[in-house]
């Protein structure tokens, strides 16, 4: 099956600075791939996902990588803000598998 | 976007007693849904897939004579906890892929948190 590693656990940053995190993934027919942030106590939001056909997406603040051949995405934060603060979790799925395999999170702290 | 709904959103029990949670896909069908665990800073623990007319698929490890998952219609599926332990608290989380669209996107529940005294 899926297997899905996140990078960093923890993650400090200034505000404005920006945050990346990485996954990686093992299963070559994933082809959907979703971000999630997920607030403490609430339910998971998503907040960018990309699909295997485009290399790169991007919505404000926000964007996602995909790079196939090393089976790995990243997201990237730029100018970050406290309201920013939150766990992240990454996942991946192909198609018709329907579960998704999430990554272990990352929790990112944004200080003021 | 989807919506889904999970009740209760926090649960307080004795040891020993029962409690259900409801996750219900409030503007579409799905015939599928995802039960989760989470326990404190951690990941979201997939603990079965609740498909609808027929049985669970439990995952490794998880027990489901202590699970009990029910899909009762293309709307509701419910995750009973039986004979609740303190080892069972925790954050349970569902969620549903659109079974119209099959965009692959899941729309998640907002949680429920057990605590079992």
């Amino acid at each position: 099956g899926e297997n899905v590693e996140q990078h960093p656990s923890t993650l400090s940053v200034q505000e404005g600075d920006s945050a990346v995190i990485k996954c990686t993934y093992s299963d070559s027919a994933s082809n959907y791939f979703p971000w999630y942030k997920q607030e403490l106590g609430k339910r998971p939001q998503l907040i960018i996902d990309i699909r295997s056909n485009v290399g790169e997406k991007k919505d404000q603040r926000i964007a996602v990588t995909l790079n196939k051949t090393a089976k790995h995405f990243s997201l990237h934060i730029t100018e970050t803000q406290p309201e920013d603060s939150a766990v992240y979790f990454c996942a991946a799925v192909a198609t018709g598998a329907n579960n998704l395999f999430f990554g272990t999170g990352t929790r990112l702290t944004v200080i003021p | 976007g989807a919506v889904v709904s999970q009740h209760p959103s926090w649960v307080i029990c004795k040891s020993g007693t029962s409690v259900k949670i409801e996750c219900r896909s409030l503007d579409f069908q799905a015939t599928t849904m995802f039960w989760y665990r989470q326990f404190p800073k951690q990941s979201l623990m997939l603990m079965a897939t609740s498909n609808e007319g027929s049985k669970a698929t439990y995952e490794q490890g998880v027990e489901k004579d202590k699970f009990l998952i029910n899909h009762a219609s293309l709307t509701l599926s419910t995750l009973t906890v039986t004979s609740a332990h303190p080892e069972d608290s925790s954050f349970y989380i569902c969620s549903a892929p659109d079974s119209g669209t099959n965009t692959g996107e899941l729309f998640f529940g907002e949680g429920s948190r057990l605590t079992v005294l």
